[in-house]
């Protein structure tokens, strides 16, 4: 079956602006996990989502970024103001329940100049 | 939450046997010691996981050190496409959060 999609694959972008990161998970999936990837390190967490709720937003480094999940399927990270700093894979996760096996999509490559 | 550690990279020749360790001498009780993979340029792809005893599955075995303090991943024969970066993780089947703690996993070279 489908695996977990993410859109766009890459996304280039200038200081300052704002992105959208979409996440399509596992049909079925009430689960679903944002991390980030920089260069050379492993993925570190950002957001857990259980249906539509947000049940752990402990890794969202800073109040410039903020997920959704509206429907308890597809979910949106957003981020405003983009830094340099900022540029990452970021990857997307999803699972049929809270403690199952999580698989990932392919992540988006993001790069802010 | 507990850590794990593991060598920075390993080299392996292909259709040879590789052993992958795994050390993690603060893991509780509750810790399941899970492995995933990376690819060069996908998302991590889920290995096995396992608790107390040895494990095996289509991918992979691991065999757990009876402390549980070490564990090691066991490759049977290294293909051109296991490549990759492997990672040890602990879950806390027991805490509150299930989110992956990844470190700086192993990278495995496989030579033809």
């Amino acid at each position: 079956g489908a695996g977990v999609s993410q859109t766009p694959s890459n996304k280039v972008t200038e200081k300052g602006k704002y992105v959208e990161l979409r996440c399509d998970p596992i049909s079925g999936h009430t689960a679903l996990y944002w991390y980030r990837q920089s260069l050379g390190q492993g993925p570190e967490f950002l957001i857990y989502f259980q249906g539509t709720g947000a049940a752990d937003d402990s890794g969202l480094p800073n109040d410039r970024f903020f997920a959704v999940r509206p429907e308890g399927s597809v979910s949106t990270l957003k981020i405003q103001r983009t830094e340099r700093g900022d540029s990452a894979v970021y990857l997307c996760a999803s699972s049929l329940g809270g403690w199952e096996t999580q698989y990932f999509g392919p992540g988006t490559r993001l790069l802010v100049l | 939450d507990a850590k794990t550690t593991q060598p920075n990279s390993m080299e392996s020749n292909e259709e040879e046997p590789v052993h992958l360790p795994c050390n993690h001498s603060t893991i509780s009780g509750t810790d399941y010691i899970h492995w995933y993979r990376q690819l060069p340029s996908q998302g991590p792809e889920y290995v096995i996981h396992g608790l107390t005893s040895n494990v095996n599955n289509r991918m992979a075995s691991m065999a757990i050190a009876e402390d549980r303090k070490s564990s090691t991943l066991i490759l049977h024969r290294a293909t051109l496409r296991d490549a990759a970066v492997y990672y040890c993780i602990l879950r806390d089947y027991g805490g509150a959060t299930n989110k992956l703690i990844f470190g700086t996993g192993t990278l495995l070279a496989v030579q033809p």
